[in-house]
């Protein structure tokens, strides 16, 4: 099962900052969480990923809370082009370095 | 980024014929790969992971036997539909992962497989 729970949906305006939220309150000390999001019909495209400490790259930044028991994604200026299912994962530890998905949230960016 | 190559990125076939889906890391050699299927509206569903040169190992619920998956090298690896119906259309998804802990999956763009 998914280590992740995130609103089902979301609506932001163009050019507005979107704030995804992510509870992953069973997350593990060395268990790494990752972004994604899926644009209709296509593969999952990498966002960012952190363990403890916040972080920042060209398309968002990651806020984890001290607790790591939940996060943000953060979207600085969000485009029509960013309407898309973003799903925050909990990578498993050891073994495969699986992702199991879950249910992600959808963000509609509005003109 | 990376990037994975899946092909074909659409199929259509008749039931009780078999289909292969190939998945490639174009720029980087993949430990592990991964295959994931997606009904329309909903999440992945992780299916099996694959290592190069040894057995997938299959998520419960999925039939191996069913899903042929072949991980002949650290660049390629592909499923294989047997005896599809009409119930295995779906969008299929290939990740594959470089190796190392602080790294992320790469994922190939799909494969719509409909079975007529």
């Amino acid at each position: 099962d998914a280590k992740t729970t995130q609103p089902p949906s979301m609506d932001c305006a163009e050019g507005r900052a979107a704030n995804l939220p992510c509870n992953h309150s069973t997350i593990s000390g060395n268990e790494y969480v990752y972004w994604y999001r899926q644009i209709h019909s296509q593969g999952p495209q990498y966002i960012i990923h952190g363990l403890k400490n916040n972080e920042t790259n060209e398309m968002a930044s990651l806020i984890i809370t001290e607790d790591r028991k939940s996060s943000t994604l953060i979207l600085p200026h969000a485009t029509l082009r960013d309407t898309a299912v973003y799903y925050c994962i909990v990578r498993i530890a050891s073994g495969t370095y699986k992702y199991i998905f879950g249910t992600g949230t959808r963000l509609k960016v509005l003109a | 980024g990376a990037v994975v190559s899946q092909h074909p990125s659409w199929v259509i076939c008749k039931s009780g014929t078999s289909v292969k889906i190939e998945c490639r890391s174009l720029d980087f050699q993949a430990t592990t790969m991964f295959w994931y299927r997606q009904f329309p509206k909903q999440s992945l569903m992780l299916m099996a992971t694959s290592n190069e040169g040894s057995k997938a190992t299959y998520e419960q619920g999925v039939e191996k036997d069913k899903f042929l998956i072949n991980h002949a090298s650290l660049t390629l690896s592909t499923l294989t539909v047997t005896s599809a119906h009409p119930e295995d259309s779906s969008f299929y998804i290939c990740s594959a992962y470089p190796g190392g802990f602080n790294t992320e999956a790469f994922f190939g763009q799909g494969t719509r497989l409909t079975v007529v």
